[in-house]
Parts: structure tokens; C-alpha cells; sequence
């Protein structure tokens, strides 16, 4: 039982460029995030989902995109990197209902040139 | 809107000292959920403790206890007789039911624990 992983664990961009980042969860959780954690902010929201085939906004979804095609995946992508977007990115996962905590992956590095 | 603060950024102590790291929220629901995680060196976030606002009973695990008031709408967190391995940013979340489980996070307290 992995729990939640996410692939790369580092990446540098240059301006411009794109790039995907998956989030894979074992636990069968209806409920996906994305969130990106900034020096002295916390984590904000990006991106989630509540099941295969949807997704919404967060609070700072500008200059990415998501898809969640199969339950246990989650992709967050970028098609433009900006140099703002250097952070680091963390998936989530959690059942169903609101009063459950969320799983987290092992962050991803990002650094955009 | 909902809001987490956490107005202590960094606290230094030295081993064995008690500490209390503050957490104030804002909600205009009256159901909401509060979490506590924990991020060490290496980086990963864990899951230590979720209280609803419904349940004001003080939680003991250990070295740690939580205490919330929603009276001052605060769930403050105290690790008692800390030690090095307490070193981590700590952070404080609320959620609201029916809004995708999202998380609100404070901006988190770096606790540095000196032998």
C-alpha cells in the first residue's frame, strides 16, 4: 500500500515550457487535490476533484490545468511555466465526506528559469 | 469566506520546554472541521489530529493536547516537555462539509526544538 505518490519528486523548467505531473493514490478515494506550498503562505488550492471525470477550481488555478480520467489518477498540468509557479506542489487524496483528513504525497520540487 | 491564522511564524525553544502554537479561525458556518498537520525536514505533511465544531472536548495524545474554544474561535496546540524530534512546521486547516473536503490552511509555525 503506497498511499499517495507523485511523480517527478524534482523538475526545473525553463519559461515557457510544459509539463505534467501525476498524482497516483492506492486507496480507492473519491476525493483528489492539488496544492502548492509557498514560503511563510502555507498551501494553497489549486485544483480537486470528487470522482473520475470532474474537476474545479481552487484558489489559485490560473496557469494550470487538470484532468482525472481514472479514479486513482490525478494530473495537474502546465502549459506555459512562469517563473511564479517555482514551488513546491503537493497531492491529496480523501474519502468521500467532509470529515475525513486528506492523504498526502511527497511533494514535488518545481523550479521555473 | 473562511480564514486560518497563524500569527507565530517561527518559535525557538529548548528541549523539554512546553510550547503552544496558536491557531485562530473564520467561518460564518456553524459546522466546520479543524486539522493539525505536521511537515518535518524531509517534507511530508502528517495527519495528527481533526476536531469538528461540534465537539469543544480537549484532546490529550501523548506529549501533545488541543484546545478548542469556539468562543474565541481557536484550537491552539501544545506539545509538553518538547523534544528535537518536534522540530517541524506545523500547520492549522479548517475545512466545510459539502465543499469537496477543501482545506483552508494557516500560514503555518516553524518550531525549532534546541538540545
Amino acid at each position: 500500500n503506497a498511499g499517495v505518490t507523485q511523480t517527478p519528486k524534482f523538475r526545473v523548467l525553463k519559461t515557457g515550457q510544459s509539463m505534467t505531473l501525476l498524482c497516483a493514490q492506492d486507496m480507492n478515494h473519491e476525493y483528489m487535490y492539488w496544492y502548492r506550498q509557498d514560503p511563510g503562505m502555507g498551501l494553497r488550492l489549486i485544483h480537486y476533484s470528487v470522482g473520475e471525470g470532474t474537476t474545479a477550481k481552487g484558489e489559485v488555478p490560473d496557469g494550470y490545468n487538470v484532468s482525472r480520467l481514472k479514479k486513482q489518477n490525478f494530473l495537474l498540468g502546465l502549459e506555459s511555466a512562469a517563473p511564479s509557479q517555482t514551488s513546491v506542489y503537493f497531492c491529496a487524496s480523501s474519502p468521500r465526506g467532509s470529515s475525513y483528513e486528506q492523504y498526502f504525497g511527497p511533494g514535488t520540487r518545481l523550479t521555473v528559469t | 469566506a473562511q480564514k486560518v491564522t497563524q500569527a507565530q511564524t517561527e518559535i525557538s525553544v529548548v528541549e523539554k520546554e512546553d510550547v503552544t502554537l496558536d491557531c485562530v479561525y473564520e467561518t460564518r458556518d456553524t459546522t466546520y472541521y479543524l486539522f493539525w498537520y505536521k511537515q518535518p525536514p524531509s517534507g511530508e505533511l502528517v495527519f495528527l489530529i481533526r476536531r469538528n465544531s461540534f465537539d469543544e472536548q480537549n484532546e490529550i495524545s501523548g506529549r501533545y493536547s488541543w484546545n478548542f474554544q469556539k468562543s474565541t474561535s481557536s484550537f491552539n496546540f501544545t506539545i509538553t516537555a518538547s523534544q528535537v524530534v518536534d522540530s517541524a512546521v506545523y500547520f492549522c486547516a479548517l475545512s466545510l462539509p459539502g465543499a469537496g473536503n477543501m482545506l483552508t490552511f494557516g500560514g503555518g509555525t516553524r518550531l525549532m526544538v534546541k538540545p
